[in-house]
């Protein structure tokens, strides 16, 4: 069966510094992979999709990144972190249905 | 352009009551839906969804939905609603062959004994 993991579950970082998360996906082959947002009491804002190693696809503009280096590898990322960047983080795969990872909790102070 | 509505922010049941909780949505084509439901500090985990074919879907933990196309309605439903069920639920809709999904703003359920 297909699992999705994301690391770190909860992360505190200052203002100003450099952000990676990882989302990788287990059991399928070339998903579709997606980072959404979730501000507090927000629903889900999608930040990147992609259908493919290297396609990378932009919701909202940001100083946020994506890349997938390999198939079932997606890692979202910030040179500088603004306080605004802090919420909920939820990586996905789909086929044609969603499913989700655990997410990260991002704090910026 | 497409939309999803929960018109419900909150909801408060009493344990052992039925429960629906109402999504709309406005879409050019038949699409595909889903029910989520989340969990403080959690991911979103499917519920049930609705591709086609039969119009009453059957999803986990008890729950139910009804796709009803005159009303662009995919209500979700469950006749007698246990204390683990307070979280918040959201509705999304998708189409064929698109790799975006659009949610809803979310229902927060809270289930008082």
């Amino acid at each position: 069966s297909q699992t999705i993991h994301q690391w770190p579950a909860t992360l505190v970082q200052p203002v100003g510094s450099p952000l990676s998360l990882e989302c990788t996906v287990e059991g399928t082959s070339n998903p579709n992979l997606y980072w959404y947002r979730q501000a507090a009491g927000r629903g889900l804002q999608l930040l990147f999709y992609s259908v493919g190693i290297g396609q990378i696809s932009s919701e909202v503009p940001q100083n946020l990144s994506a890349s997938r280096p390999q198939d079932r590898q997606f890692i979202l990322s910030s040179k500088k972190l603004l306080l605004s960047d802090s919420g909920f983080y939820l990586c996905a795969w789909s086929s044609e249905t969603q499913y989700f990872g655990p997410g990260t909790r991002l704090l910026v102070l | 352009a497409q939309s999803v509505t929960q018109p419900d922010i909150h909801i408060t049941v009493s344990e052992g009551a039925s429960l629906e909780l109402r999504c709309n949505y406005s879409y050019g084509a038949t699409p595909y839906l889903f029910w989520y439901v989340q969990s403080p500090g959690q991911g979103l985990q499917l519920l049930l969804k609705y591709f086609s074919g039969d119009t009453l879907v059957q999803g986990i933990k008890g729950f139910e939905a009804e796709f009803k196309r005159s009303q662009s309605s995919f209500n979700l439903r469950k006749p007698s609603v246990h204390w683990s069920d307070a979280a918040e639920y959201f509705c999304a809709v998708g189409l064929a062959g698109y790799q975006k999904v659009t949610f809803g703003t979310g229902t927060k359920l809270q289930v008082i004994p």
